[in-house]
């Protein structure tokens, strides 16, 4: 079936550590996009990209890195520059001109925790 | 950016109609708007969307104001599958979508 991978589910992490939660999806979307969700609020944007081998920053970019080698793949490296990185990680992808189609296609997400 | 503004909760009994209200006084001519909603712990799954007209899909109805400064989620039938937050969502900029705190909708048996 067509959709949107993320993994892992669930990761622990020591203070200081770099850490890169993946993200496929096989819809053949060519855009994609990181947001980042805490407790009882909203989500914000941290990277997206609208074609391979190019992204833009989002709101809360800081601390945070991305790749885009292949189409269907837009990898996000929490590094140790984000200082509150406990948070629910969520990946979706569009065809481009979301705006009129409407339709944001999300993963399950990842849930990191800081120790 | 276009804002919205939507209650943060409300109640329903099952199997009765259910209306979520969202404001966007300051939407423009070319902005669509969207619904999505998000079951907990899972990642938002898209409900409706539409420009002027009313729209209807097999999850729900979408009314739009005449002057499209608000709209309403119309969900027929409340189940208790249907608690989730609800999120109103006018068109972004560029390919950016922006996604405020929503209405938790809580369905009562």
């Amino acid at each position: 079936d067509g959709g949107i991978t993320q993994s892992p589910k669930y990761l622990f992490r020591k203070e200081g550590q770099n850490v890169t939660l993946s993200c496929e999806q096989n819809l053949n979307h060519d855009a994609m996009y990181w947001y980042r969700q805490d407790p009882g609020q909203g989500l914000r944007l941290i990277y997206y990209s609208q074609i391979v081998n190019d992204f833009q920053k989002g709101d809360i970019a800081e601390g945070y890195s991305v790749s885009r080698e292949k189409k269907e793949s837009f990898p996000l490296t929490v590094t140790s520059a984000q200082k509150n990185p406990t948070a629910f990680y969520l990946c979706a992808s569009s065809r481009i001109g979301v705006a009129n189609t409407g339709e944001l296609f999300f993963g399950e997400g990842s849930r990191l925790t800081v120790l | 950016d276009a804002k919205t503004t939507q209650p943060n909760s409300m109640e329903s009994n099952e199997e009765e109609p259910v209306h979520l209200p969202c404001n966007h006084s300051t939407i423009s001519g070319t902005d669509y708007i969207h619904w999505y909603r998000q079951l907990p712990s899972q990642g938002p799954e898209y409900v409706i969307h539409g420009l002027t007209s009313n729209v209807n899909n097999r999850m729900a109805s979408l009314a739009i104001a005449e002057d499209r400064k608000s709209s309403t989620l119309i969900l027929h039938r409340a189940t208790l599958r249907d608690a989730a937050v609800y999120y109103c969502i006018l068109s972004p900029t560029g390919n950016q979508f922006y996604f405020g705190t929503g209405t938790s909708l809580t369905v009562i048996p």
